[in-house]
């Protein structure tokens, strides 16, 4: 059972523009829902991340906007740039819950020139 | 320089053989997590621990076992009972009161032939 579901499996941007990812959760218990980021090779790490008391984060470039009622929340890279190119994963965990993480199953970004 | 380590990056074994892969972290974490990642199927939980000499299973545990014996080290056992271990096997601590936010190591890829 896929608790999150993400959206799209791939993404073509070009340099400039916005790139936008996209995740459903099923479990109202989620409390905390962060974004990854992972290179070829490398392991993820943290991006940012949201409580589902505020409907929006921004940092820098990267901006989380949630939706409680519609249990959704989507990831923004504003001008995008060729070293965003990577693998972008949503998450979702209940704290006390052993802290465990739920993952979305990815999606391949890659900003063209 | 803190962090968590991943020994070693790729490994080779043949079906059949138990073989485990390295965790170690000096960030002082008490809680770990072993993840797999497989292609177009996000990261899953294999093991976790919160405390030294104490883990729960995760969603995939099947074939695999892990052990606590010190703080610093998360040792993941593959064994023979595992289907299809090939993949990439990810290791990751979380810092003391900031629940959800997880900290990954390199990963090792490995392949059984």
């Amino acid at each position: 059972q896929q608790q999150v579901k993400q959206s799209p499996q791939s993404l073509i941007v070009q340099k400039g523009g916005i790139s936008i990812i996209n995740c459903a959760y099923e479990n109202t218990a989620f409390d905390y829902f962060p974004w990854y980021q992972q290179f070829p090779g490398k392991g993820p790490a943290l991006l940012i991340a949201i409580r589902p008391d505020v409907s929006e984060k921004k940092e820098g470039r990267f901006t989380i906007s949630f939706n409680k009622s519609a249990k959704q929340f989507s990831l923004h890279i504003m001008d995008s740039q060729p070293g965003d190119s990577a693998t972008y994963f949503c998450a979702a965990s209940i704290t006390g819950g052993g802290n465990k993480l739920t993952f979305g199953t990815g999606t391949q970004l890659k900003v063209e020139l | 320089d803190g962090g968590i380590t991943q020994s070693p990056k790729y490994l080779f074994r043949k079906e059949g053989q138990n073989v485990t892969l390295s965790c170690e972290q000096n960030l002082n974490h008490d809680a770990m997590y072993w993840y797999r990642q497989d292609p177009g199927q996000g990261l899953r939980l294999i093991y976790y621990s919160q405390i030294v000499n104490d883990f729960q299973k995760g969603d995939i545990a099947e074939g695999y076992s892990v052990s606590r014996e010190k703080k610093e080290s998360f040792p993941l056992t593959v064994t023979s009972a595992q289907k299809n271990p090939t993949a990439f096997y990810l290791c990751a601590s979380t810092p003391p009161g900031r629940p959800g936010e997880q900290f990954f190591g390199p990963g090792t890829r490995l392949t059984v032939l």
